[in-house]
This record gives C-alpha cells, sequence and structure tokens, in this order.
C-alpha cells in the first residue's frame, strides 16, 4: 500500500464548478500535511497546508482528519487557471523535517 | 522564500555515462533534499544532503549510483552515475523553510 494515496482522476470539470479532492496516509506518524500544486513541466508549489481545525484560503478550503488519516481540498467557483496537477504531501516532522512523502497527483482540468 | 535554481535544465545522455547537475539557492540554508520524479509519477525523496557529512539516503537509493556533494549552505550536486534509460526522470532540488518546501525548477533528464 502506498503511503500517501490520491484519486489520480483527471477531473474535468466546467469554470465555475466545486470540485473535491480526497488524499488517505497510511503513517499516523505523519505530523504535517500539505496540498501542492505543480503546473505541466514546472517543480511543485506548496498551495496550501492543512491543519485539523480546517483552513481556507479564497476559493480552497483543506481539511484534515487524523483519526480517518484522510486529507481533502475543495475548490470553489473553479478558474481556468486552477488546472494542474494536485499532490497531497504528508511528513513526520521531527528528525524528518523537510523530508516530505508525495501522493500521485490529482489531475485538474477546468474547462469553458 | 527562497530562490533556487539548478544547471543543467536539460540533458540527453548516453547511457553508461554520469551527468552532475548543480543547485544553488539564494540564501543559507541548513537543509537540503534531492527528489526524483519519474515520467508520469509523483516526486520521491532520494536523499538529504548533508553540509559537512555525507548525504543520507532513501531506501532504494545509494551513495554509488547518485553521490551528493554539500560543500557549503547555498550549494549541492547530485551525480547520476553510469546512466540507464530508466534514469530518465526530472531530478529537483528542495529547501525548506519554515512550513514551506521550496523546490528547483528541475532538471529533466532523458538517457538514451
Amino acid at each position: 500500500r502506498k503511503e500517501v494515496e490520491q484519486d489520480p482522476g483527471p477531473f474535468n470539470v466546467p469554470e465555475g464548478a466545486t470540485v473535491a479532492f480526497n488524499c488517505t496516509y497510511s503513517n499516523s506518524a505523519s505530523q504535517s500535511f500539505f496540498w501542492y500544486r505543480q503546473d505541466c513541466r514546472k517543480e511543485p508549489k506548496l498551495l496550501m497546508s492543512v491543519y485539523s481545525s480546517g483552513n481556507e484560503d479564497g476559493r480552497f478550503t483543506a481539511q484534515l482528519n487524523r483519526a480517518s488519516q484522510y486529507i481533502s481540498l475543495l475548490i470553489r467557483d473553479s478558474k481556468l487557471s486552477d488546472s494542474a496537477t494536485y499532490l497531497c504531501v504528508v511528513s513526520r516532522g521531527g528528525t524528518s523535517y523537510g523530508k516530505l512523502t508525495f501522493g500521485q497527483g490529482t489531475i485538474l482540468t477546468v474547462h469553458p | 522564500s527562497a530562490v533556487i535554481s539548478q544547471k543543467p535544465s536539460r540533458d540527453i545522455c548516453q547511457r553508461g555515462t554520469s551527468l552532475t547537475i548543480q543547485c544553488q539557492v539564494d540564501s543559507q540554508v541548513t537543509m537540503m533534499f534531492w527528489y526524483r520524479q519519474q515520467p508520469g509519477q509523483s516526486l520521491t525523496l532520494i536523499a538529504t544532503a548533508n553540509q559537512g557529512s555525507e548525504a543520507t539516503y532513501e531506501s532504494g537509493f545509494v551513495i554509488d549510483k547518485f553521490p551528493i556533494s554539500r560543500p557549503n549552505l547555498t550549494f549541492s550536486t547530485l551525480t547520476v552515475s553510469n546512466m540507464s534509460p530508466e534514469d530518465s526522470s526530472i531530478y529537483l532540488c528542495s529547501v525548506p523553510k519554515g512550513d514551506t518546501q521550496y523546490f528547483g525548477p528541475g532538471t529533466r533528464l532523458t538517457v538514451l
């Protein structure tokens, strides 16, 4: 079983749609959780960190359920520019600070 | 933030040869990491580049295949040795700063 699992998609949605991505992780020692975005032929960039209390950044909302070892990302009012691969990422922190484990990524295409 | 550059940006190499990839950060950082992204896959951590000591390798990666140097706090190199077509990947260096991991633009390697 992979340490971080995501639905690879692809998700094809119209502009303005709401889309949700899910992710599960297997290592209960994981301490930090993130969503990264990777555009085609570019490096990954941090979209947002994920906290147990949930956090929101504009149209993006991330949730963490430690009991279920489940992470989600919700994108509201999708824009064409949201088209990218979304990577679920976990870190064990502590002595593993900076060592990230990536999910396989979920491909999102937003069309007019 | 951190600005990271990598050289070369891409290369096409013959099997059996070696390629050294350079990573330069615009500020001193304690930790630097090397990741690999194989075609159609997500990122996998290769090793931690430690300044003043040998790199620490993840399971499945060995020093003979991926020797790493870290001569100072702003620079590191990764060598891909005795290359085979299976080494065709994007190689990225990264540095953590606070809660964010910054990635270099990547080196796209094709081995014929």
